[in-house]
């Protein structure tokens, strides 16, 4: 799976959106970017997911680039409890290589929300 | 929507003994369940992928006698620490695949060896 640069943290304030960066120049055609987030003493929790195209739910938004190098997970009115340390992970859909394919963590980027 | 159920949330014990984990996913099947140990200020380093029916695969520098993997149902997977030991005291996660895409994640166990 390729690698994922991400800043060791960021802040922002409370009401206002945040923009989490995530580098992936070795990713291939087949590989997805997963976000998830990890609050402090919990197990991660699934944010967002996507190939090429910009995806949006109801916790997030994924704004991919066109040479899909690099992303931007964005909060878009962020809380205290968005808090945590959010995890940007590049790899190929389990539909490819099984249910046994691993997820592998990186070291994350720390948000930290002010009032 | 899919649910992990990890327990205990938090035990203590002492050096020598042993320490069962549980992993259970509430609302589907899992096939494949991952374990992961997280330290103190670090990142999630998984430590075995486990499937029902079949032995565990462990990575690489993980004993695979100290951490004894079982995952006899598509619902239930545990982990036992045997001969605990202080340097074993850390965050236990486990997570299994609910579809094509996603992974679902415990809420960790906190174990703490004396």
């Amino acid at each position: 799976d390729a690698k994922t640069t991400q800043p060791t943290s960021m802040d922002c304030a409370e009401g206002r959106a945040a923009n989490l960066p995530c580098n992936h120049s070795t990713i291939s055609g087949n590989e997805y970017v997963y976000w998830y987030r990890q609050i402090h003493s919990q197990g991660p929790q699934y944010i967002i997911h996507g190939l090429k195209n910009n995806e949006t739910n109801e916790m997030a938004s994924l704004i991919i680039t066109e040479d899909r190098k690099s992303s931007t997970l964005i909060l878009p009115h962020a809380t205290l409890r968005d808090t945590a340390v959010y995890y940007c992970i590049v790899r190929v859909a389990p539909t490819l290589t099984g249910a046994n394919s691993k997820l592998t963590f990186g070291k994350g980027i720390t948000l930290s929300v002010r009032p | 929507g899919a649910v992990v159920s990890q327990h205990p949330s938090w035990v203590i014990c002492k050096s020598g003994t042993s320490v069962k984990i549980e992993c259970r996913s509430l609302d589907f099947q899992a096939t494949t369940m991952f374990w992961y140990r997280q330290f103190p200020k670090q990142s999630l380093m998984l430590m075995a992928t486990s499937n029902e029916g079949s032995k565990a695969t462990y990575e690489q520098g993980v004993e695979k006698d100290k951490f004894l993997i079982n995952h006899a149902s598509l619902t239930l997977s545990t982990l036992t620490v045997t001969s605990a030991h202080p340097e074993d005291s850390s965050f236990y996660i486990c997570s299994a695949t609910t579809d094509s895409y996603g992974y679902t994640f415990g809420s960790g166990t906190r174990l703490t060896v004396v």
